[in-house]
């Protein structure tokens, strides 16, 4: 059975940084195309970041220097480091599969509120 | 910047078809894009439904299917059940470096 459990969110103040975790079982980190993606409180969703089976990533504009995706592959764990951390950073952060252009498996998010 | 729009609400009836539509700033949307399309329901995860324009995940009901339509990609859902009452994600590649959900669709079945 395929899962996706992400950890790590909670609540930090603006400037800080926070390391989110996404656990998978059912398959291989490593072997697959991983994404974060995010959802402020009532908003839509937002794509993060993209980290490809042989390493290469990619941010849009909004995160770009900012937020750095990795894995552990002794682990099977998808990361997702955030630094410089803003108020409108503020949602929920789910990871993604990305199966041949499908985003087929999710996990159910890690809260991040950013807010002195 | 590249902009994805979808309608921001849309009304049914039950057991009425209704079209969602996905489109992008830069331009008609094609299958090089490999639209996807997802729902979500207050307090879940997104559910995927359709990936690269037309295919359905083995949970995807019959009765939703995916298109191009006039430029952009389209959602369509024939038979409409009250449980499809929810907000619908289209999310679109551009290449393979960047991602861009649509703004999201609120589907009511009334």
């Amino acid at each position: 059975e395929v899962q996706l459990v992400e950890s790590g969110g909670g609540l930090i103040q603006p400037g800080g940084s926070l390391r989110l975790s996404c656990a998978v079982s059912g398959f291989t980190v490593s072997s697959n195309v991983m994404n974060w993606v995010r959802q402020a409180p009532g908003k839509g969703l937002e794509w993060v970041s993209v980290i490809y089976s042989e390493g290469r990533t990619y941010y849009p504009d909004s995160v770009k220097g900012r937020f750095t995706i990795s894995r552990d592959t002794s682990k099977n764990t998808l990361y997702l480091q955030m630094d410089g951390l803003r108020a409108d950073d503020t949602a929920i952060y789910y990871c993604a599969r990305d199966s041949q252009w499908s985003y087929d498996y999710w996990g159910q998010g890690t809260l991040v509120t950013v807010s002195s | 910047q590249t902009v994805v729009t979808q309608e921001p609400s849309l009304t049914v009836s039950p057991g009425g078809t209704v079209t969602l539509t996905c489109a992008s700033n830069t331009g008609a949307v094609t299958s090089d894009y490999h639209p996807n399309w997802f729902q979500q329901k207050p307090g879940q995860a997104p559910r995927a439904l359709i990936y690269s324009t037309t295919n359905k995940h083995s949970w995807t009901p019959a009765r939703f299917s995916g298109s191009l339509l006039g430029g952009k990609a389209a959602l369509t859902l024939s038979g409409v059940q009250p449980e499809d009452e929810a907000e619908y994600y289209c999310l679109l590649f551009y290449g393979g470096t960047q991602r861009v959900f649509g703004g999201g669709t609120k589907l009511t079945v009334l």
